[in-house]
């Protein structure tokens, strides 16, 4: 059954580096995304991107996140120069359409970013 | 703006006994819900969905949710829980006016005693 995976399943950096979490969504997805849950608290949304465009994002989601789709595969989240609060798990998602018969999302394993 | 609120942030039932897992959403326009699950170490699995076509709606390993407009709720049952039912349930919603994003609840930890 196609999945998606993320690499890597653990990041620990320092703050104020820069770090890229990558994620290879389900093949045939059009609509990507990216969440994060920091410890005890509620899956929050970040950012959708559709047709090479970012078509949502959250308030989280400031001048130090961006993401790209490198090739026909890959999706990533970068961040610039990382804070301690940016400590969590990160998830990757993909849905094949928006339509009410195709939006469910399917979530990757998740990256644990650590900010030492 | 939507939200999403699940009633219990632990839940522990016997094993064989009903699972109830509470949610309750609020939203301007008709919703679209999702119930997912995570277990240890893993990512989170769609467990079922509602599009607005039937309002009773059956998912994996033999979960089931129902919409209930006038409460507002979608809550999660299993009639007989099992032990590897274990795990962290999450509430989701997104709406029509929404993109497609969603917004998650605060999870339910779902704990099956022998």
């Amino acid at each position: 059954e196609p999945e998606v995976t993320q690499t890597p399943s653990h990041q620990v950096t320092q703050m104020g580096q820069e770090v890229i979490l990558r994620c290879v969504p389900i093949s045939n997805h059009l609509y990507f995304y990216w969440y994060r849950q920091i410890l005890g608290q509620k899956v929050e949304f970040l950012v959708s991107f559709y047709n090479n465009e970012i078509s949502e994002k959250s308030e989280i989601f400031d001048d130090q996140f961006s993401v790209e789709r490198p090739d026909g595969s890959n999706f990533t989240l970068k961040i610039r120069s990382t804070k301690l609060e940016d400590s969590a798990m990160y998830f990757c998602a993909s849905s094949l359409g928006g339509g009410s018969a195709s939006r469910e999302q399917y979530f990757g394993p998740g990256t644990r970013l650590t900010v030492t | 703006a939507q939200s999403v609120t699940q009633l219990g942030s632990h839940v522990s039932v016997s094993e064989g006994a009903l699972v109830l897992l509470r949610c309750n959403y609020s939203s301007s326009v008709p919703p679209y819900l999702f119930w997912y699950v995570q277990y240890p170490n893993q990512g989170l699995q769609l467990l079922l969905k509602y599009t607005s076509a039937a309002t009773l709606v059956k998912g994996i390993n033999g979960f089931e949710a129902e919409f209930k407009k006038s409460e507002t709720s979608f809550h999660l049952t299993k009639p007989s829980a099992h032990m590897s039912d274990a795990a962290e349930y999450f509430c989701a919603v997104s709406s029509h006016n929404a993109g497609n994003m969603l917004t998650f609840g605060g999870g339910t930890r779902l704990m099956v005693k022998p």
